[in-house]
């Protein structure tokens, strides 16, 4: 069946520091990949998707490729800051007779001034 | 603005007893969804649905119950058939237009039950 696999945490960076979450899945067919980040007691938000191979999606400076042949979707920010202290999902979705998303474990990022 | 709206964030029970969880959204989305989240773990299914008057078991629907009268609406019922009910409780909905849409969240609602 299909599933995600996300690096284990707690990851803990200084602010500035590169940031890198390795996202990994298995799928069947041709699914969409989601990056969902959860602050301290909130639900999920959508942080990016990429729908199709190639696909990099961004927003507010995180970048993710979908990348076929390794099946990875890595979740990447050049910078770092403490406000982006939060848990991070990594998910994917694939149409079939209704839609089922599978979300990765969660890696927690903690960021230090 | 549009959303989905969870109540109450904290609730606090005795074992036995049946509770519910209140999901609302405004945001004209057919299918609604109910997620648990455990700490260290990721999101589990429990109950999800596509229509008004129509829903379907996720992976984890033994002890739950849900009921989809009107579209805005999907609230989940704990019973006390539920083994380990205490968990933060996490509603969501999408478009079914075809194009793999994200889902919205509610901030959730964290059960307690003692």
């Amino acid at each position: 069946g299909n599933s995600v696999t996300q690096m284990e945490g707690p990851v803990t960076l200084s602010e500035e520091a590169f940031l890198t979450i390795n996202c990994t899945y298995t799928a069947t067919g041709y699914p969409s990949l989601f990056w969902y980040v959860q602050y301290p007691g909130e639900g999920l938000q959508l942080l990016l998707k990429a729908t199709k191979a190639d696909d990099k999606g961004s927003n507010k400076g995180f970048e993710a490729t979908y990348r076929k042949e390794t099946t990875s979707f890595h979740l990447e920010k050049g910078s770092v800051q403490v406000s982006d202290s939060a848990v991070y999902f990594c998910a994917l979705s694939e149409r079939t007779s209704y839609d089922k998303v599978i979300f990765g474990p969660g890696t927690s990022l903690s960021v230090i001034p | 603005d549009g959303g989905i709206t969870q109540s109450p964030k904290y609730l606090f029970r005795k074992e036995g007893q049946n509770v519910t969880l209140s999901c609302e959204q405004n945001l004209n989305h057919d299918a609604m969804y109910w997620y648990r989240q455990d700490p260290g773990q990721g999101l589990r299914l429990i109950y999800y649905s596509q229509i008004v008057n129509d829903f379907q078991k996720g992976d984890i629907a033994e002890g739950y119950s849900v009921s989809r009268e009107k579209k805005e609406s999907f609230p989940l019922t704990v019973t006390s058939a539920q083994k380990n009910p205490t968990a933060f409780y996490l509603c969501a909905s999408s478009t079914t237009d075809g194009d793999n849409s994200p889902l919205h969240f509610g901030n959730g609602t964290r059960l307690t039950v003692t």
